[in-house]
């Protein structure tokens, strides 16, 4: 079965520095979706990404983050200036389309250390 | 803001028992409403999701109610078995996008055989 898939699976950075961190969404899907995971905590949205632009953002996807489809394939998260607080599982997910019978895919997660 | 309410926060059952999880959520114009079960170490998977033009979903051991009128959908889990344990949440779309889901905090399920 088709997946997404992350990398890297883990990410040590210091506060201050820039990561981007890489996702690879099923090959006929047509929307993208970073979601983050603090630990213990639930899973939260951070943007959407559709036809090449944001569709849709939270309040937590602030001027530090940014996506990019730099290829056919690979669907970046940038984080600018890395801080403490943005230690998380970072999720992508994609999907066929945004309407019904086309559920959200899940990659497995990069966990994303800040120090 | 929308808001998606999941209780218990943790169950232990025992192998062959049901379980049972719900959730509430706040946004009136939400219509579809998934379940993901998350393994240590995993990304969430879906196991079942509902829209909200049906009252009730069931493939094999696991059941999704919803109720729109109370805004609260129902997780059934039954003859559960030790490979059942792991953090399940539910999730409601924010409008009538399947994408945009606004999660519940999560239910630690732990089935001892």
């Amino acid at each position: 079965e088709p997946e997404v898939t992350q990398t890297p699976s883990h990410q040590v950075t210091q506060m201050g520095q820039e990561v981007i961190l890489r996702c690879v969404p099923i090959s006929n899907h047509l929307y993208f979706y970073w979601y983050r995971q603090i630990l213990g905590q639930k899973v939260e949205f951070l943007v959407s990404f559709y036809n090449n632009e944001i569709s849709e953002k939270s309040e937590i996807f602030d001027d530090q983050f940014s996506v990019e489809r730099p290829d056919g394939s690979n669907f970046t998260l940038k984080i600018r200036s890395t801080k403490l607080e943005d230690s998380a599982m970072y999720f992508c997910a994609s999907t066929s389309w945004s309407g019904t019978n086309s559920p959200l895919h899940f990659g497995n997660g990069t966990r994303l250390t800040v120090t | 803001g929308e808001n998606v309410e999941q209780h218990p926060s943790t169950l232990s059952v025992q192998e062959g028992d049901s379980a049972v999880i719900k959730c509430t959520y706040s946004d009136s114009a939400s219509n579809y409403f998934p379940w993901y079960k998350q393994e240590l170490g995993k990304g969430p998977q879906l196991i079942i999701d509902i829209r909200s033009n049906v009252g009730e979903k069931k493939d094999q051991r696991i059941a999704v109610t919803l109720n729109k009128t109370a805004k609260h959908f129902s997780l059934h889990i039954t003859e559960t078995q030790p490979e059942d344990s792991a953090v399940y949440f539910c999730a409601a779309s924010i409008g009538g996008s399947q994408g945009n889901l606004i999660f519940g905090k999560g239910t630690k399920l732990s089935v001892k055989p």
